[in-house]
């Protein structure tokens, strides 16, 4: 089945820096969603970003389907945004015709004051 | 407010027992899937539900089942409860049958096994 890689695992920020989050993928995907678990454990979906360029306030989002990866950029950090970041992919193949997500393990990041 | 309600928000039971989570899907919304986020398995997806059919499986034990009524909620059961069953338990939802379309997921339920 399709592998999903995040990098870097762990990312230690000081409020207003910047930083760059990326997902490989090891074969075509159908769909990729960028989430952000926060400290209460809730997933908060950032970018549904298949393809293409995405912009959300500070965060925005890049997917190159023919490469393979997709960036999370994150500007100007704020203590908020610590927790951890995931990547998930959905692939058409064999069995697999509904709309499961494969995550990556995801980037750790805090951000300090 | 994703839209994705999950009852109850913890669950703290013993080895042995049984439990339901239910989940509400947003409104409209047709499909429902089950993710289990554990310490050492990471997300990983249980179930789909597409308008009331089972529409793809994971790696769900036999000891777990689900499904989605009439009204488009679905419960996910667990019974035969294990110490490693303890994680937090998703659910999402999506318009379709997932391809092609984003899919927004609920706060979880975090269940303990003591």
């Amino acid at each position: 089945g399709i592998q999903v890689e995040q990098s870097p695992p762990d990312l230690i920020l000081q409020e207003g820096a910047n930083s760059t989050l990326r997902c490989n993928f090891s074969d075509s995907v159908n769909n990729l969603q960028w989430f952000h678990q926060n400290p209460w454990g809730q997933l908060i979906n950032l970018f549904y970003i298949p393809s293409g360029t995405k912009q959300n306030g500070r965060l925005s989002a890049t997917t190159v389907a023919t490469e393979r990866y997709s960036l999370l950029y994150i500007s100007s950090s704020q203590t908020t945004d610590s927790g951890v970041y995931f990547c998930a992919v959905n692939r058409r193949e064999g069995d697999n015709q509904g709309g499961k997500l494969i995550f990556g393990q995801g980037t750790e990041l805090s951000v300090k004051p | 407010d994703s839209g994705v309600t999950q009852t109850p928000k913890h669950l703290i039971t013993a080895t042995g027992q049984r439990v339901t989570l239910r989940c509400s899907p947003r409104s409209g919304d047709l499909s429902v899937y089950w993710y289990q986020q554990s310490l050492d398995q990471g997300l990983q997806f249980l179930i789909q539900y597409y308008n009331g059919e089972e529409r793809a499986k994971g790696n769900i034990l036999e000891r777990f089942s689900a499904q989605q009524f009439p009204d488009l909620h679905s419960e996910l059961n667990l019974s035969s409860l294990e110490l490693g069953d303890s994680a937090l338990y998703f659910c999402a939802s999506s318009v379709g049958q997932g391809r092609d379309q984003p899919q927004h997921f609920g706060d979880g339920t975090r269940l303990s096994i003591l």
